[in-house]
């Protein structure tokens, strides 16, 4: 069970999009529409953002959204803003009753 | 709403078993609606699924810690544990408890240290 592959950083301006992906294979994100995702700021517990690919947990904001494409899971953050500097991270079903986490990614707001 | 509090010692020694207590308060911990898991993440580093739980006893374990952990729930304090042995520098980390449904992690707790050191 290897950890599912995202970017280490990605950086965008304030109002700017910007999308983190999330890499598995078909045994994973591929074949089980359970990816979800996290953000988590410095020295806090992360934060449910997305689950089931692209629904949104009541509260979180509709600038978040989320997608799948084959192995390959996406997390989308529109019109973004200062607070939205975290880190990210991408969870899924992985088969067996096991998940598996991603390897987080760094976003900076510019 | 659920709150989840984690609590253990800060400090295990090498070769010895790790031990942790998540407290779940706001809910019942025999709810049928959720799983309850642990995850890990080392100082600087990604998180790193453990285990998860359902109030029946079925436990479900990385396939990598598999041979050392073991997570048991008592529904009558409403809570649930985590032992993780034979333990050395690479199990530092903050642990956190988490609520479960379909392998998303909705409710944590804040997260507690627990240094591996002599």
């Amino acid at each position: 069970q290897s950890a599912l592959t995202q970017p280490a950083s990605v950086s965008g301006s304030p109002g700017q999009s910007i999308t983190i992906s999330c890499t598995g294979t078909s045994s994973d994100v591929g074949s089980y529409n359970l990816v979800s995702w996290y953000q988590q700021h410095p020295g806090k517990a992360p934060k449910l953002m997305i689950y089931e690919g692209s629904k949104r947990p009541s509260g979180v904001s509709n600038r978040f959204s989320g997608s799948k494409s084959g192995n390959t899971a996406s997390l989308t953050i529109s019109g973004l803003q200062a607070e939205d500097e975290a880190d990210y991270y991408c969870c899924s079903y992985a088969g067996s009753s096991t998940r598996v986490f991603g390897g987080g990614t760094k976003l900076t707001v510019l | 709403q659920l709150q989840l509090q984690e609590s253990g010692p800060g400090l295990v020694k090498p070769s010895e078993t790790l031990s942790l207590t998540c407290t779940v308060s706001g809910g019942s911990i025999s709810s049928s609606s959720y799983y309850w898991g642990w995850i890990r993440q080392p100082p600087g580093k990604g998180l790193e699924w453990i285990g998860s739980i359902y109030y029946s006893g079925s436990t479900y374990y990385n396939p990598s810690l598999k041979s050392r952990v073991t997570i048991s729930v008592d529904t009558s304090k409403n809570q649930f544990s985590l032992k993780l042995s034979s333990v050395t520098a690479a199990d530092t980390a903050v642990y956190y408890c988490a609520t479960e449904r379909a392998a998303r992690f909705d409710y944590w707790g804040q997260g507690t240290l627990v240094t591996v050191s002599s």
